[in-house]
C-alpha cells in the first residue's frame, strides 16, 4: 500500500529553527509537496522537490532523497505566524496526490 | 480575485438527509478535486474531474456523488448522509501545464464543515 508519515506534531521556539521530516512509501514517484494550513483554513502550496537536493524559497527549504523515500521541510527564524499544520504530499504514478496527515507546528515565545 | 470558492461554508444534516456542495473556480482550470480531511488522517479524494462533462472515482467515493456540467463548477452530492460523513471538504482545482510542478500545485477553497447527526 502506499503511505506517508510524518510526526503528529512539534513545538519550537520563535527565532529558531525546525526540521519536519516526511517519509514515504508509494506506488510510483512524480514529485513531492509541502502545503502550509493554518487552522480552519484552506492548504496552500509551499514547496516542490522531483529531484534529490535541497530547494531553497526565502526562509524555508525543502530537501528530497529519492533512495530513502525521504523529505524534510526547514523552517528558520520562525515567527509566530508560522504555527500551522505543514502537509507532505507525494505524486505517484497516476499523477494523483497522497497525503500524509500533517504536522501541527506549535510556535512558542 | 476570488480563486476557489465553496459554499455552504457550514451545515448540520440529520441522518438520511440530502445536500449538495458547490464549488466555483475563476481561474479557467480544468482539473477540479473534491476532499475530505478527518481529524488523524491525510486528506482524501473523493471524487475528481479532468475537465467539463468528465468524472471519476478517487479513493472514498462511496455514498457520494458529483457532476461537473460547466467547467467552473464541481458539484459534491450526499444522497443520504450518515454520521460517517461528518468532516470537512475541501475543493481544489489545478491548471494542465507542462511543468510537473504544476501537476501538484493545488488551490483550495475554504473548506466545508459538515456535522451529520
Amino acid at each position: 500500500g502506499q503511505n506517508i508519515d510524518q510526526p503528529t506534531e512539534m513545538t519550537a521556539t520563535e527565532g529558531a529553527i525546525v526540521q519536519i521530516n516526511c517519509t514515504y512509501q508509494t506506488s510510483g514517484f512524480n514529485g513531492l509537496f509541502w502545503y502550509q494550513q493554518h487552522a480552519g483554513e484552506a492548504p496552500t502550496f509551499l514547496s516542490y522537490n522531483v529531484l534529490d537536493g535541497l530547494e531553497e524559497k526565502g526562509r524555508f527549504s525543502s530537501f528530497l532523497s529519492r533512495s530513502k523515500g525521504y523529505s524534510y521541510l526547514l523552517l528558520k527564524e520562525l515567527q509566530m505566524k508560522d504555527s500551522a499544520s505543514y502537509l507532505c504530499a507525494v505524486m505517484d504514478s497516476n499523477y494523483q496526490l497522497i497525503w500524509g496527515a500533517g504536522t501541527k507546528l506549535i510556535i512558542k515565545p | 480575485n476570488a480563486g476557489v470558492t465553496q459554499t455552504p461554508k457550514f451545515r448540520v444534516l440529520k441522518t438520511g438527509q440530502s445536500m449538495t456542495l458547490l464549488c466555483a473556480q475563476d481561474m479557467n482550470h480544468e482539473y477540479m478535486y473534491w476532499y475530505r480531511q478527518d481529524p488523524g488522517m491525510g486528506l482524501r479524494l473523493i471524487h475528481y474531474s479532468v475537465g467539463e462533462g468528465t468524472t471519476a472515482k478517487g479513493e472514498v467515493p462511496d455514498g457520494y456523488n458529483v457532476s461537473r456540467l460547466k467547467k467552473q463548477n464541481f458539484l459534491l452530492g450526499l444522497e443520504s448522509a450518515a454520521p460517517s460523513q461528518t468532516s470537512v471538504y475541501f475543493c481544489a482545482s489545478k491548471n494542465v501545464g507542462l511543468a510537473l510542478e504544476n501537476a501538484g500545485e493545488l488551490f483550495f477553497g475554504e473548506g466545508s464543515r459538515l456535522t451529520v447527526l
